[in-house]
């Protein structure tokens, strides 16, 4: 059962135009959201996170939007650059017992064409 | 300050045969942990580690398993390999519970197993 899922395998955003990567989450323990970008034959870096008492966080050109009632984040690029492509994951974290552990989605690789 | 490094970056193994991989770390962090990354599904847990000399079972364990007897090291060893545990390996450090929700990532270890 896939608790984080990242539909769309790869997106592919023209430069200088807005990139919005979505996330859905199925478990109602989740309290914590991370997005981590990863480079080919790199780790993944940590990106931006939110909490769930939060429904924006924003840090420079990247902001994640949570909407908890429809159990969905987004993370917005703007403007987006070709130093973006990379794929991206989003994780969350289950408050209580478990709560050292993050819960990956399967990633969406992002494309930025000059 | 190398922050999360692993050993080694690459190997090929044949079946049946085993070896250790190393994660070293040197920002003090409590928590560590083993991951797999396979193509279409994301990151997935191995074991995990809350403290030095404790360890715990991931998502997927199986055929895996872990030694923290240094706080700034974790090991994930392969009893008897197989092609199956052909994966890029990624090694993970957090701040203690209270300290920080963030996990660091090492730049990873390709594993073929013939």
């Amino acid at each position: 059962d896939q608790q984080v899922k990242q539909n769309s395998p790869s997106l592919s955003v023209q430069e200088g135009r807005i990139s919005i990567l979505n996330c859905d989450y199925t478990n109602s323990m989740f309290d914590y959201f991370l997005w981590y970008k990863k480079y080919p034959a790199e780790g993944p870096t940590f990106l931006i996170s939110i909490s769930s008492i939060k429904d924006k966080n924003e840090d420079g050109r990247f902001t994640v939007f949570l909407n908890k009632s429809a159990k969905h984040l987004s993370l917005h690029i703007v403007p987006s650059q070709p130093g973006d492509s990379a794929v991206y994951f989003c994780a969350a974290r289950r408050s209580g017992a478990g709560s050292y552990q993050l819960t990956f989605g399967k990633g969406t690789k992002l494309s930025v064409i000059p | 300050n190398a922050g999360v490094t692993q050993t080694p970056k690459f190997r090929v193994l044949k079946t049946g045969q085993s070896m250790t991989l190393l994660c070293a770390q040197d920002m003090n962090h409590e928590y560590m942990y083993w991951y797999r990354q396979d193509p279409g599904m994301g990151l997935r847990l191995i074991h995990y580690s809350v403290g030095e000399g404790t360890t715990a079972k991931g998502e997927v364990p199986d055929g895996y398993n872990v030694s923290r007897l240094k706080k700034q090291n974790f090991l994930l060893g392969l009893e008897s390999a197989a092609p199956s545990q052909t994966s890029v390996y990624f090694c993970a450090t957090r701040q203690g519970s209270a300290l920080g929700e963030t996990q660091y990532f090492g730049p990873g270890t390709r594993l073929l197993v013939l």
